[in-house]
């Protein structure tokens, strides 16, 4: 199989940071992305990582570690809006599908 | 970034009707597209891989005769759900690569009445 894991609920205050962790097989790995997704709504690319090391956008960035197989997400400055789903999604050499993890339900509280 | 365009974003439908959603790549040619869906509360689960010029790759646990899907273009794909129950009221969404980057489609809420 191809277990991609990660936390169901995280709660975190605004204006703080928080970090979404991910770990998945690493057996065909091609690629980790990472998606918002808010109720109702298509999910929303954040990032992709395909070699070790962070890549920085703005207040998000993502790491990964291919050897681990593991990934987190990191939000900085948290706003009220970015309560959402956070989705990990790895791309296996089989036709470079995307396999999902089970989304990471974020609350932000004031 | 590139554009997937899905319709219709929302369908209800009576039990035992079929429904055919449509994803478009609007600048880009997609050889390979992918169908998700979604439950309320749970993450996306790959349905299928739409194959241009050939037959789609279904997943594990999922009916091939229910849920058809042809790929006719390189910038089409379509998925028809047949003989619809309220069961298959779900959040059904695709996806098309182009590069490195996977790009969704808007979504399709269908409902089954």
């Amino acid at each position: 199989g191809q277990n991609i894991d990660q936390p169901t609920e995280m709660t975190a205050t605004e204006g703080a940071i928080v970090q979404i962790n991910c770990t998945y097989q690493t057996s065909g790995f091609n690629g980790l992305f990472w998606y918002q997704q808010h109720a109702g709504e298509a999910p929303t690319f954040l990032s992709y990582n395909v070699l070790d090391g962070l890549e920085e956008k703005g207040r998000f960035s993502s790491f990964l570690s291919r050897s681990k197989g593991y990934s987190y997400l990191l939000l900085k400055e948290l706003q009220m809006k970015d309560s959402a789903s956070y989705l990990c999604a790895v791309r296996y050499n089989q036709g470079g599908k995307l396999i999902f993890g089970q989304g990471t339900e974020l609350s932000v509280k004031p | 970034g590139a554009v997937v365009s899905q319709h219709p974003s929302r369908v209800i439908c009576k039990s035992g009707t079929s429904v055919k959603i449509e994803c478009r790549s609007l600048d880009f040619q997609a050889t390979t597209m992918f169908w998700y869906r979604q439950f309320p509360k749970q993450s996306l689960m790959l349905m299928a891989t739409s194959n241009e010029g050939s037959k789609a790759t279904y997943e594990q646990g999922v009916e091939k005769d229910k849920f058809l899907i042809n790929h006719a273009s390189l910038t089409l794909s379509t998925l028809t759900v047949t003989s619809a129950h309220p069961e298959d009221s779900s959040f059904y969404i695709c996806s098309a690569p182009q590069g490195p980057e996977a790009f969704f489609g808007q979504g399709t809420r269908l409902t089954v009445v």
